[in-house]
């Protein structure tokens, strides 16, 4: 069974310009997270996904951070414009439905700022 | 609020001395509880899971983890460290009705020493 899959795996921009991510989740696995990771830090939650619709969104930073799931398979984070702040690894995740919990992650994108 | 607690930042031990690693975690009831194991540049990978039902629990690599619910506590163990065992590993509660919303804890960054 194919994981999660994450591209690119890096990425260097500078201050004030955009960025997107895509993320292809595990083949039948409804539900889908987004994940930041600061350096030192565990990921945070950013969105969840179930299908194409959201289901949390509370700590993804509207201003600048949007993110689809069209279809309900796979799915992009776009940055923009992107602050210094936002240089982490962007995971991705996935699960069944029925087993929220039980999540499988990518190996994730990390966003370097500059 | 729920909240998860690693104290130790980094831990050094010998390879084949035993190692255990503290997680403390805040929840109004039972949670879900998980450690996850990142290696260096991948993402996430589930070692072990507790849902409920006996609280020793046995993963993936030799680990196993104990549920003590009088101590919030909810420790990782392994009997004899091998070298490969060296990466950052991360303490998560996920709520029963929160649809899979994972905390995680800061990590702590397992080194090994020949």
């Amino acid at each position: 069974e194919a994981g999660v899959a994450q591209s690119p795996r890096y990425k260097i921009i500078e201050k004030r310009q955009s960025v997107a991510f895509w993320c292809n989740p595990i083949s039948g696995h409804a539900t889908l997270y987004w994940y930041q990771q600061i350096l030192g830090q565990g990921p945070k939650l950013l969105i969840q996904f179930q299908n194409n619709g959201v289901v949390d969104d509370s700590q993804l930073p509207k201003d600048r951070f949007s993110a689809e799931r069209l279809k309900g398979v796979d799915s992009t984070l776009k940055i923009q414009p992107a602050k210094l702040e936002d240089s982490a690894v962007y995971l991705c995740a996935s699960s069944q439905r029925d087993r929220a919990n039980e999540q499988y992650f990518g190996p994730g994108t990390r966003l370097t700022v500059t | 609020a729920q909240s998860v607690t690693q104290p130790d930042i980094h831990i050094t031990v010998s390879e084949g001395a035993s190692l255990e690693l503290r997680c403390n975690y805040s929840y109004g009831a039972t949670p879900y509880l998980f450690w996850y194991v990142q290696s260096p540049g991948q993402g996430l990978q589930l070692l072990l899971k507790y849902f409920s039902g006996d609280t020793l629990v046995q993963g993936i690599k030799g680990f196993e983890a104990e549920f003590k619910r009088s101590q919030s506590s909810f420790n990782l163990r392994k009997p004899s460290v091998h070298w490969s065992d060296a990466a950052e590993y991360f303490c998560a509660v996920g709520a029963r009705n929160q649809g899979g919303k994972l905390i995680f804890g800061q990590g702590t960054e397992l080194s090994v020493k020949p």
